[in-house]
Order: structure tokens, then sequence, then C-alpha cells
């Protein structure tokens, strides 16, 4: 079956436009993770949603950043006048069912803020 | 303080080889262990769970010392594809990622 898709795989924007990434999960996984991780680095949590709810967006680094997922199954992270310290792969995730269950990764946004 | 530290390596070692990994994690109340395989410029894939007693797949062996809160990834027998960076999470309610630790088998 499908895994996780994520799209567009590479975007390249100007300081200050707005972005909107976009993530497909496995179908039938109900939780859904947005992950952000810089060079070198592992993956770092941003949002979490149990079916459409945003159960934690704690790791959101400013209100510049928006995640929905408004019927549980597609999700966008949408970044506003976005800086170059956005510039980072964003990873998607989901798991079928918990929070604490292994999840799945898609390919990634690589986003260059230039 | 991170929640989860690795070592991040470089561990180079030749074909054959065992090599191990350990990885410490701050929350006591942590309740699930994974250990994350990542390619360069790739996603991160599930390697394995890491259970309480210890488990076993194929070459690959973790441990769980929640005593000392750590967990351990060993690979035996280390083939050139096992070159990666190896990523240690640690879960409670969210996931938290160590930085990894890179892996070199060369021939």
């Amino acid at each position: 079956g499908a895994g996780v898709s994520q799209s567009p795989r590479y975007k390249v924007a100007k300081r200050g436009q707005d972005v909107a990434l976009r993530c497909d999960p496995i179908s039938g996984h109900v939780s859904l993770f947005w992950y952000q991780q810089a060079l070198g680095q592992g993956p770092e949590f941003l949002t979490y949603f149990q079916n459409e709810a945003q159960l934690d967006k704690s790791g959101l680094p400013s209100d510049r950043f928006f995640a929905e997922r408004p019927e549980g199954s597609v999700s966008t992270l949408k970044i506003q006048r976005t800086q170059q310290e956005d510039s980072a792969v964003y990873l998607c995730a989901s798991s079928l069912e918990r929070a604490n269950q292994p999840q799945h990764f898609g390919d990634g946004t690589r986003l260059s803020i230039l | 303080r991170k929640e989860v530290e690795q070592d991040p390596g470089p561990f180079n070692v030749p074909e054959g080889a065992t090599v191990a990994f350990n990885c410490t994690y701050s929350n006591s109340a942590s309740q699930s262990f994974f250990w994350y395989r990542q390619d360069c410029r790739k996603e991160p894939k599930l390697l394995m769970s890491v259970y309480s007693s210890g488990n076993e797949d194929g070459r690959f062996t973790a441990q769980l010392n929640r005593a000392s809160q750590y967990i351990s990834l060993l690979i035996r027998d280390s083939k050139l594809s096992d070159s990666a960076t190896y990523l240690c999470v640690v879960g409670f309610n969210k996931f938290y990622f160590g930085s990894g630790t890179k892996l070199n088998v060369k021939p």
C-alpha cells in the first residue's frame, strides 16, 4: 500500500512569502505528526493530530506556523511570512492509532528560504 | 538538557565488525522506545522497537535499561549497507529524537 506522501519535495521561497506543505498519511492512520529537521540534527516535534483534532502544537516555533487536518486525513502545514531560519526539511509521519506507536515517515519537504 | 542524547560519532568500522550505540533519555516516565535509521537526504525509517526485555531482529539487538535511562543498539557482522545515521527515539505522548549516531562501515 501507499506510504506517507508529502508535497512538494522541494520548495524555494523568498523571505516574507507564505508557503503551504501537504501531507497525505497512510490510509486509516489516525495519528499524524509534523517535524522539522535541521541539517545534522534529529527531527524536532512540531505538532500532532488525532483524526481532525490538533492535540499538541507545543513544538510550533512561532505564531507564523499553522497546521490543520480538517477531515482527519490530509494535513497542511502553513508558514506565513517565512524567515531564513525556517529553512529545513519538514517531515510528516503517521501512526495507526495512539501517539506512542511506531511512526512512518514521508520523504519530507525540503524548504529553502532565500 | 536535551530529552534524548546520542554520541554523534562517526563510528568507522570494518565490514564484519560488531558495533554498539547507546542513547540516554531524561524523562523517567517515557513509555516507548525505538531505533530509526536515516540515510543521507532520506526520511527516517523504523529499524526496531525496543522492549523492556530486550529484543533481537537478525543482526540487530536492542536493549532498554530503565534504571539508568538508556537504550542500546548492537549490530553484529556489519554490512556496507548498514552505513547510515541511527536515531534513538523516546516517546511519552510524543516522540523525542536524538541527533543521531553516524555509522560508516568500510570494506
